[in-house]
C-alpha cells in the first residue's frame, strides 16, 4: 500500500548512544518533515525538506540531524540520545504548493533511559 | 512561533451526543485541516478547508473555516465508540516560494461512553 513508512517502530537507547529514525515514502511527495509528539503538546515540528538535498530546522531541531539524498527518504539521526527526547516521533509527506494534508506514518515511540 | 489554542483539551461524551471542538491562531491560515489520531497510530487527516467561510462534511463530521482565518471548528454528530482518539486542528501557511509547514493544535482527547 502506498504511503510512508516509519522504522522501528519501538526503540530503547541509553543516553548518549546514537541512531537514526527511518523514513521513506513512495508518493513522490516533495515534501517531508519530521514531528515528535510529547503529552500536552501536540505535534512540534523537528527538521523539514522540500525536496533532495534541501533541508531546514523547524521549531525543534536541537539534538537532531537529517539528510535528504533521495526523494524517498528522510532519516532521523539522534547524534547523543538524552533523556528529553523520549517521545513519538511522526514522519510526515506531502505535494509542495498545494494544499493538500500531510500522510504521516505511524510513529516510532524512543524510549531513552 | 505560531500557536493554535484548541479546546477542549478532553471530554467525556456518551454514545449519540453532538460534539464540538474549535481551535484559534494567533495568525491567519490559508488552509485549515482536522486530523484524527488512535491510540497507536500516526494522525489521519480528516478535513480539510481552503477558503474563509467555508463548511465542509465529511459523513457525521462538519467543520468551518472561519471569517477572520484565525479560527476553525469540527462537530461530530450522534457520536460513536469509534469516535474515540486525539483530534488535532492544523493550520497551513504557504510561505513565499514553495516551502509550507503546518502549524499543530495541542489536541482534544474524546471518549465515547455507551
Amino acid at each position: 500500500n502506498a504511503g510512508v513508512t516509519q522504522t522501528p517502530k519501538f526503540q530503547v537507547l541509553k543516553t548518549g548512544q546514537s541512531m537514526t529514525l527511518q523514513c521513506a515514502q513512495d508518493m513522490n511527495h516533495e515534501y517531508m518533515s519530521w514531528y515528535r509528539q510529547d503529552p500536552g503538546m501536540g505535534l512540534r515540528l523537528i527538521h523539514y525538506s522540500v525536496g533532495a538535498g534541501i533541508t531546514d530546522q523547524g521549531e525543534v531541531p536541537n539534538g537532531y540531524n537529517v539528510s535528504r539524498s533521495t526523494t524517498e527518504d528522510f532519516p532521523l539521526r539522534l547524534l547523543s540520545a538524552a533523556p528529553s527526547q523520549t517521545s513519538v516521533y511522526f514522519c510526515a509527506s506531502s505535494y509542495i504548493g498545494r494544499n493538500y494534508g500531510y500522510t504521516f506514518g505511524s510513529g516510532t515511540r524512543l524510549t531513552v533511559v | 512561533g505560531q500557536q493554535l489554542n484548541q479546546s477542549p483539551q478532553s471530554m467525556f461524551i456518551q454514545e449519540g451526543e453532538d460534539v464540538s471542538m474549535n481551535c484559534t491562531s494567533s495568525s491567519i491560515f490559508n488552509t485549515w485541516l482536522w486530523y484524527k489520531q488512535d491510540p497507536g497510530e500516526g494522525p489521519v487527516l480528516l478535513i480539510a478547508l481552503y477558503k474563509a467561510g467555508e463548511l465542509t462534511s465529511n459523513g457525521r463530521l462538519t467543520a468551518q473555516f472561519g471569517i477572520t482565518r484565525k479560527d476553525s471548528f469540527l462537530n461530530i454528530s450522534a457520536s460513536i465508540p469509534s469516535d474515540v482518539g486525539i483530534y488535532f486542528c492544523a493550520g497551513h501557511l504557504l510561505f513565499t516560494g514553495t516551502a509550507s509547514k503546518l502549524t499543530f493544535g495541542t489536541g482534544t482527547r474524546l471518549q465515547v461512553t455507551l
